[in-house]
């Protein structure tokens, strides 16, 4: 499995403003993944997050709102811009670790943002 | 659009056994079934995985039918710490990692 923490846990923000979201993971991984939760909703991919490369978006989600650094093997950040208060979700990061068989996905706390 | 298909509640009482069904009628022969679940606003945490056969680990069991199309999550002995969104997914891996698809899940309510 994988220990994830994400910072910061909890914030709210102004519209028009930009939130930057730390994951950080406790083992070295190639694939990083963020997820978005919106209230009463299931999770969303944003995108995923290889070290060394560009991020890639899943439609709907485009660079400029959500970019993306990916600096090494267990750090990623997610930079949330000019929000509104439909930015207002749960964000979550999520790492994929190798198994004798198959990947499986640990996901970190979370971060839940509120933007007034 | 998830692949699988879930009730949208269920009730359980505390001791007793959970048993979730999904539903994955088009599932592929080398997509596994993962299963997920969520504790109020809190990050989603696996449960446990399989391919075709039946698999146990210390949190639940997953029994997968002959054909593939179904599977249920047992919980032995539900406590009420057990009550979450549980989440089903079917998911490929081919040389490479595929993303998870989340539904809407089943929430599972354990009443003392």
């Amino acid at each position: 499995s994988a220990v994830i923490s994400q910072k910061p846990s909890r914030d709210i923000c102004q519209r028009g403003t930009s939130l930057t979201i730390q994951c950080q993971v406790d083992s070295q991984v190639t694939m990083m993944f963020w997820y978005r939760q919106q209230p009463g909703q299931s999770l969303t991919l944003i995108a995923t997050a290889n070290q060394g490369s560009e991020a890639t978006y899943e439609s709907g989600f485009v660079i400029d709102k959500f970019p993306i650094s990916r600096p090494n093997l267990t750090f990623s950040t997610l930079t949330v811009s000019n929000m509104s208060p439909e930015d207002s979700s749960i964000y979550l990061c999520s790492v994929e670790v190798q198994g004798p068989s198959t990947d499986t996905q640990y996901f970190g706390p979370g971060t839940r943002l509120t933007v007034l | 659009d998830a692949k699988t298909t879930q009730p949208p509640s269920m009730d359980c009482a505390e001791g007793r056994a959970a048993n979730l069904p999904c539903n994955h009628s088009t599932i592929s022969g080398n997509e596994y079934v993962y299963w997920y679940r969520q504790i109020h606003s809190q990050g989603p945490q696996y449960i446990i995985h399989g391919l075709k056969n039946n698999e146990t680990n210390e949190m639940a069991s997953l029994i997968i039918t002959e054909d593939r199309k179904s599977s249920t999550l047992i919980l032995p002995h539900a406590t009420l710490r057990d009550t979450a969104v549980y989440y089903c997914i079917v998911r490929a891996l081919q040389g490479g990692s595929e993303k998870l698809v989340f539904g809407k899940g089943t929430k599972l309510t354990v009443n003392p």
